[in-house]
């Protein structure tokens, strides 16, 4: 059981540019989310999905695109980067709803020059 | 939409002490509040979590109590240990369809040996 799985590691950007970022899990979990990272911000949610097929904004959608491919896979894609969006990016799963415990990957450290 | 706040940023105690981190939240119709530890340079990890229909609950050194009334919720931790150092976060659920968590802006606990 690897659990939640996040590819790229670390990313560089250049302003403008694009990528997207992937998730998997293998907990045959229903919901899984994005988060952003910053200091002294805590855990900010930019798009969930509560179930296979949808998808929804969550505190700073803007920016982001998200796609849930299946049910193991959700990933984030940023359109044209900006250096605002240098952070570091969680993925995170949970079996039912927001109210059971989320696992989270091990995080994507990207830099927006 | 659901708003935490907790208190405080940063907590430095003594090996052996106790350590209390307190979140306010806004919703009355909030009724379920974890708490995630996340080591320097890891991902977050669910501690404990209590859901409304009790006031306490403990697992070993760490409890959560929960204040329906006043709506706040702490977490306590006694006999701390170097481990114990971290950034600790609360959440609540995000809005009354429960999909999606808010977490707070986290508090940083350095236990001193």
């Amino acid at each position: 059981n690897a659990g939640v799985t996040q590819t790229p590691k670390f990313q560089v950007l250049k302003t403008g540019q694009s990528m997207t970022l992937q998730c998997a899990q293998d907990m045959n979990h229903n919901s899984m989310y994005w988060y952003r990272q910053d200091p002294g911000m805590g855990l900010r949610l930019i798009y969930y999905s509560a179930s296979e097929g949808t998808t929804d904004k969550g505190e700073v959608p803007n920016g982001y695109n998200v796609s849930r491919l299946n049910k193991r896979e959700f990933s984030l894609r940023l359109e044209s980067a900006a250096p605002s969006q240098t952070s570091v990016y969680f993925c995170a799963s949970s079996g039912k709803d927001g109210q059971e415990t989320q696992y989270f990957g091990p995080g994507t450290r990207l830099l927006v020059l | 939409g659901e708003n935490v706040e907790q208190h405080p940023s940063t907590l430095s105690v003594q090996e052996g002490d106790s350590a209390v981190i307190k979140c306010t939240y806004s919703d009355s119709a909030s009724n379920y509040f974890p708490w995630y530890k996340q080591e320097l340079g890891k991902r977050p990890q669910l501690i404990i979590d209590i859901r409304s229909n009790v006031g306490e609950k403990k697992d070993q050194r760490i409890a959560v109590t929960l204040n329906k009334t006043a709506k706040h919720f702490s977490l306590h931790i006694t006999e701390t240990q170097p481990e114990d150092s971290a950034v600790y976060f609360c959440a609540a659920p995000r809005d009354t369809g429960r999909r999606a968590l808010t977490f707070g802006s986290g508090t940083r606990l350095q236990v001193q040996p």
